[in-house]
């Protein structure tokens, strides 16, 4: 257990329709990151926060977007659903940006699937 | 552009010894790490290399040549439970992590 949580484990939803995904980092982490996995690929990078601020954007769609509330936990929001969208959704968190050594310890994941 | 190459999938026996490669070109270089994932689970922390030369941990060690732009990362005494895909990830001048597609390794009996 790597001490970071994600809700909801899995969601079914619908093309169009709007879904939030939440994470909480592990106690005494800053950074939040956001990873999309889809089925046999590898990890994409979506954006990072560190304590409340975006600190780095990858490949995130402007359907997507994400924010770090004061209480560290973080929330990725996803619109106008595709297909393409379905994907295991990854949370990670670590103690600081910046830093040589900062590892980053993953969430369990969400699996969305868009029908 | 950055880059970082490993081979998709490897196959290798209970038992045995097996090395995966990683090369990388990124700008900059802050670090190496390597996780492992089991299909449909989170990525798990492996190992850590920011100096070159070879860092041991129980089965599994990680080595590092910054001047050839490489790593590996080496299983002893495989376990059908080591059946996974591994991921390089390297550290770039942003202390952003570029990740690699991760090379799937199956374990036969």
């Amino acid at each position: 257990d790597s001490g970071v949580t994600q809700t909801p484990k899995h969601l079914i939803t619908a093309t169009g329709q709007r879904v939030t995904l939440r994470c909480s980092p592990r106690s005494g982490d800053l950074s939040v990151y956001w990873y999309q996995q889809s089925l046999d690929q590898g990890l994409q990078f979506l954006i990072q926060y560190y304590n409340g601020e975006e600190r780095a954007k990858g490949n995130i769609l402007e359907r997507f977007s994400a924010q770090q509330f004061p209480d560290l936990h973080s929330e990725l929001n996803l619109s106008s659903l595709e297909l393409g969208d379905s994907a295991l959704y990854f949370c990670a968190s670590s103690v600081e940006a910046g830093a040589r050594t900062d590892t980053q310890y993953f969430g369990p994941g969400t699996r969305l699937t868009v029908l | 552009g950055q880059n970082i190459d490993q081979p998709t999938e490897m196959t290798a026996t209970e038992g045995a010894i097996v090395q995966i490669n990683c090369t990388y070109q990124t700008s900059g270089f802050n670090g190496l790490f390597w996780y492992q994932q089991h299909a449909g689970e989170a990525p798990t922390f492996l190992s850590y290399n920011v100096l070159d030369g070879l860092e041991e941990k129980g089965r599994f060690s990680s080595f590092l040549s910054r001047s050839k732009g490489y790593s590996y990362l080496l299983l002893k005494e495989l376990q059908m439970k080591d059946s996974a895909s591994y991921l390089c990830a390297v550290r770039d001048s942003n202390y952003q992590l570029i990740w690699g597609a991760g090379t799937k390794l199956i374990i036969k009996p």
